[in-house]
C-alpha cells in the first residue's frame, strides 16, 4: 500500500490477556518507530528500529512490552498480561530517510477491560 | 528528553496569528513540527535542520534556533482548517539521532 498500515484498528481484550500490534510501513523505509498516545495525551515514545534492530528501546513502559522487525519491513508490538492503564492509541510510523518527514499510520486503538 | 512546548492551549478567531514554541534541554540535530487533528493520524508540517533556519509553507512558517534549543511555530492570518493538535518532535545531537521524541502538544482552537 502507499501509507503505513496497522493492525488491528481495534482491539477490545481482558485485563491479563496478551495483544499483538502489527504495523506495515511504507516500502523500502529503513526507520520504524512505536509510539503511544492515552487519552488526551501526547505521543510517548516506545522504539524505533533501523532496519531490524533496536538502537533504543528505553520508552518500552516495562518488560511486558516488547516489539520485532523481521526483513527489514513489518513489526509487531507484543504487550503481555495486559493491564488496564495500557489503554491507549498505539501509533507506528515510518520514515525514509535520517533527515525525512514520519509518515504515521492510522493507530490501533487498545482497551484493556 | 521529552521538548516542552508551551502554551498547552490557544483559542483564536479566524485570521488572527499565534505563535507555539518548543525547548529542549539537551543540543538538537532537527526539530520536526506536526499536526494531529481529532480522531485522525499526526500530519507532517515541517522539520528544521539547521540553527536560525526558517522554513515556510502557505502562512505556517518555523524557526530553530540551535544555540537556545528552541523553535518556534508561526500561524499567521489562521483558517478554520488550522485547528488541531500541534506536536513538536526533537532529535538530538550526537548518538541519539534518529530517536525523535515529541512534546505534550499544543491544542489549537480556530473559531469563526
Amino acid at each position: 500500500g502507499a501509507g503505513v498500515s496497522q493492525s488491528p484498528s481495534n482491539k477490545v481484550t481482558e485485563k491479563g490477556k496478551d495483544v499483538e500490534l502489527r504495523c506495515d510501513p511504507i516500502s523500502g523505509h529503513t526507520a520504524l518507530y512505536w509510539y503511544r498516545q492515552s487519552l488526551g495525551q501526547g505521543l510517548e515514545f516506545l522504539i524505533y528500529f533501523q532496519g531490524n534492530s533496536a538502537p533504543d528501546k528505553s520508552g518500552l513502559p516495562s518488560d511486558r512490552f516488547s516489539a520485532e522487525r523481521t526483513g527489514g519491513s513489518v513489526s509487531t508490538l507484543t504487550i503481555q498480561r495486559t493491564q488496564q492503564e495500557d489503554s491507549a492509541v498505539y501509533l507506528c510510523a515510518s520514515r525514509g530517510s535520517n533527515t525525512g518527514e514520519l509518515f504515521f499510520g492510522e493507530g490501533s486503538r487498545l482497551t484493556v477491560l | 528528553q521529552q521538548p516542552v512546548q508551551s502554551p498547552q492551549a490557544v483559542i483564536l478567531r479566524e485570521g488572527e496569528d499565534a505563535v507555539i514554541n518548543c525547548s529542549s534541554s539537551k543540543a538538537l540535530y532537527s526539530v520536526h513540527w506536526y499536526r494531529q487533528k481529532h480522531g485522525e493520524a499526526p500530519v507532517f508540517l515541517m522539520i528544521l535542520l539547521k540553527g536560525g533556519e526558517q522554513k515556510g509553507h502557505d502562512k505556517i512558517s518555523a524557526s530553530f534556533n540551535e544555540k537556545k534549543q528552541q523553535s518556534s511555530l508561526y500561524l499567521t492570518a489562521s483558517q478554520l482548517s488550522y485547528s488541531g493538535t500541534y506536536f513538536c518532535g526533537t532529535e538530538g545531537s550526537g548518538g541519539s539521532n534518529y530517536k525523535l521524541t515529541f512534546g505534550k502538544g499544543t491544542l489549537l482552537t480556530v473559531n469563526p
